[in-house]
């Protein structure tokens, strides 16, 4: 039972430089979400996604880019990376439970250093 | 808007003793609550919730929580805390019908000392 699933684990990237963080989760749920982790911060979301096609944004989108073309999975761009993205981010997916509530679950995260 | 506050950023403890984590919570409008568990280099797993009913939810690992609407808190306790209990412990909010996004608080580190 892979649930959700976060490649790379950590990465060290150059000032400037790009990448995908990936996120494949196999519990056909159609929410998903990317958030940053910063110590004493808690956790903010960044991008979420509600099906196949679309995204919205959350509190902390600037610097990100994301798409979901399938139910699977919803990469997480990062097109010039800078020091302030320097981060632990979490991917998450969720269905609608009974009362309408989404429980969410996580990824085991990516933790990124801009340099 | 919704936010959440958790009252301490630390929390260090004994083996075996009681110990609570305090949350407070703003919202104008009806919300679920959260309490998280993040063990060191893991992800986030859900330790319990509040939906509606009964103010006294129980979760894994012993864990409860007691939600109370006029002091717009949720405390996370635990009668005998263990070591394998150190962790981060994060409230988090929703509001119903609203894609689930979460609103998660700053964050407690439970540290359990022998």
């Amino acid at each position: 039972n892979a649930g959700v699933t976060q490649t790379p684990k950590f990465r060290i990237l150059k000032i400037g430089q790009s990448m995908t963080l990936q996120c494949t989760q196999d519990m056909n749920h159609n929410y998903m979400y990317w958030y940053r982790q910063d110590p004493g911060m808690g956790l903010k979301l960044i991008y979420y996604s509600v099906g196949a096609g679309i995204t919205d944004k959350g509190e902390v989108p600037n610097g990100y880019n994301v798409s979901r073309s399938t139910t699977e999975d919803f990469p997480l761009r990062l097109e010039l990376a800078a020091p302030s993205q320097t981060s632990v981010y979490f991917c998450a997916s969720s269905y609608p439970s009974p009362g309408g509530v989404n429980i969410q679950y996580f990824g085991a995260g990516t933790r990124l250093s801009v340099l | 808007a919704q936010s959440v506050t958790q009252l301490d950023s630390q929390v260090p403890v004994f083996e075996e003793a009681p110990v609570e984590l305090r949350c407070n919570y703003s919202s104008s409008v009806s919300v679920y609550l959260f309490w998280y568990v993040q063990y060191p280099n893991q992800g986030l797993q859900l330790l319990l919730k509040y939906l509606s009913g009964s103010t006294l939810v129980k979760g894994i690992n012993g864990f409860e929580a007691e939600f109370n609407k006029s002091q717009t808190s949720f405390h996370l306790r635990k009668p005998s805390v263990h070591i394998s209990d150190t962790a981060e412990y994060f409230c988090a909010v929703s509001v119903a019908g609203n894609t689930g996004k979460l609103i998660f608080g700053q964050g407690t580190t439970l540290q359990v000392k022998p």
